[in-house]
């Protein structure tokens, strides 16, 4: 079935250092994709979304680009804060149906100044 | 800005005991999900929801598992007879629809379920 991998974390940077968070997708036909975050104590948000190959989903410094010959969507911020230490997720939503999000396992990030 | 709400944001339990979770969806939307996440592990989908009957459901939502949408805005899980396994954040999640933008799922804060 369908699946997300994602790197494993956590990730640690020091304030104004880049991040990129690899994700990869494995589905039978043409998922949307998603990052959701979670910050410590609070539920999902949703960050960002990209619906179909060479969309680019940004949001709040964060960029994200469906690539389908390489099945990934990356999260990258090129300049990450203190206040964005969260887990990140990547989902996919599979095209059709009821559109049931299946989730990476999350990467911890945590910035320090 | 509209959001999902759940309650009760924490809940502890005797195993074997029956509980329910409630949730608020956004008010025009049609969808509704719950997904649980087991602590440090990944967010897993439950069921889904639409016009009053369940659409998709995983494996993990067996005969102990049931949702309802009593009234023109709540959206329920309950759980019969809980298990130690049953603990977990419990997430609602509602769309619009399906389409490139009403897709979108907005999530709830959770439920923290606790069986001892």
């Amino acid at each position: 079935g369908d699946s997300v991998t994602q790197m494993e974390g956590p990730v640690t940077l020091s304030e104004e250092a880049f991040l990129t968070i690899n994700c990869t997708y494995t589905a039978t036909g043409y998922p949307s994709l998603f990052w959701y975050v979670q910050y410590p104590g609070e539920g999902l948000q949703l960050l960002l979304k990209a619906t179909k190959a060479d969309d680019k989903g940004s949001n709040k410094g964060f960029e994200a680009t469906y690539r389908k010959e390489t099945t990934s969507f990356h999260l990258e911020k090129g300049s990450v804060q203190v206040s964005d230490s969260a887990v990140y997720f990547c989902a996919l939503s599979e095209s059709g149906g009821y559109n049931k999000l299946i989730f990476g396992a999350g990467t911890r990030l945590a910035v320090h100044p | 800005e509209p959001e999902v709400t759940q309650t009760p944001s924490h809940q502890v339990t005797q195993m074997g005991q029956e509980v329910i979770l409630r949730c608020v969806p956004i008010s025009n939307h049609l969808y509704f999900y719950w997904y649980r996440q087991i602590l440090g592990q990944k967010v897993e989908f439950l069921v889904s929801f639409y016009n009053n009957e369940i659409s998709e459901k995983s494996e993990i939502f067996d005969d102990q598992f049931s949702v309802e949408r009593p009234d023109g805005s709540n959206f329920t899980l309950k759980i019969r007879s809980t298990k130690l396994e049953d603990s977990a954040m419990y997430f609602c999640a509602s769309s619009v629809g399906q389409g490139e933008v009403e897709e979108t799922q907005y999530f709830g804060p959770g439920t923290r379920l606790l069986v001892l």
